[in-house]
């Protein structure tokens, strides 16, 4: 069992230039999440979705955008990078109020 | 804003001893509260989780222990052991809001042997 993957796992982007992280999930999970982790700041909700097809906002998503064309994946882009997004993404998958598995994360340095 | 507060920011332990990490919550919709352990490189991982309809829930070594009216959740290991060094995450969520997990600032937990 997979169970969440993320790619890549690590990524340097120049301020500006824009990327697509990919979370992969095989645990037929309706809900799918992106977050990022900042020291001492917790893990925080970037943007989610309830089912195939479906997004919402979640605490920070401003510079982001997501989709999900389908069940099993969750798409995050940055369109122009900037140094406030260097950060550690992690993906994660659910049923509905349960427990989440996350990914391995991917760390992304702006410069 | 922060909705769950976590302490403390770092717990040094002799092994063989009880670490106690605190959480508190502010939104009373919250109604599944999970505790998340992180090694240095991974993802988080459920280690135990509880709902408001008992005050304890208790798996091995770990326990949790709910406080309803004074909205606070804390997470007891017992019997710490070196390998329990790692990150601990409170987090809170509700079931009609996407299940989407709030969580606390973490604590790092060292235990020494």
């Amino acid at each position: 069992n997979a169970g969440v993957t993320q790619t890549p796992k690590f990524r340097v982007l120049k301020t500006g230039q824009s990327m697509t992280l990919l979370c992969a999930q095989d645990m037929n999970h309706e809900y799918m999440y992106w977050y990022r982790q900042d020291p001492g700041m917790g893990l925080r909700l970037i943007h989610y979705s309830v089912g195939e097809g479906t997004t919402a906002k979640g605490e920070v998503p401003d510079g982001y955008n997501v989709s999900r064309l389908k069940k099993q994946n969750f798409l995050l882009g940055l369109e122009s990078a900037a140094p406030s997004q260097t950060s550690v993404y992690f993906c994660a998958s659910s049923w509905a109020n349960t427990e989440a598995f996350f990914g391995q994360g991917t760390r992304l340095t702006v410069v | 804003q922060q909705q769950v507060k976590q302490s403390p920011q770092s717990l040094i332990v002799q092994k063989g001893g009880i670490s106690i990490i605190n959480c508190a919550y502010e939104n009373t919709a919250f109604d599944y509260f999970p505790w998340y352990q992180q090694f240095p490189g991974k993802g988080p991982a459920l280690l135990i989780a509880i709902r408001p309809d008992v005050s304890e829930k208790k798996e091995g070594r770990f326990t949790i222990s709910f406080n309803k009216s004074a909205k606070q959740f804390s997470l007891h290991i017992m019997d710490s052991q070196p390998g329990d060094s790692a990150t601990y995450f409170c987090a809170a969520s509700m079931s009609n809001s996407g299940s989407r997990l709030t969580f606390g600032e973490g604590t790092q937990l060292t235990v020494n042997p």
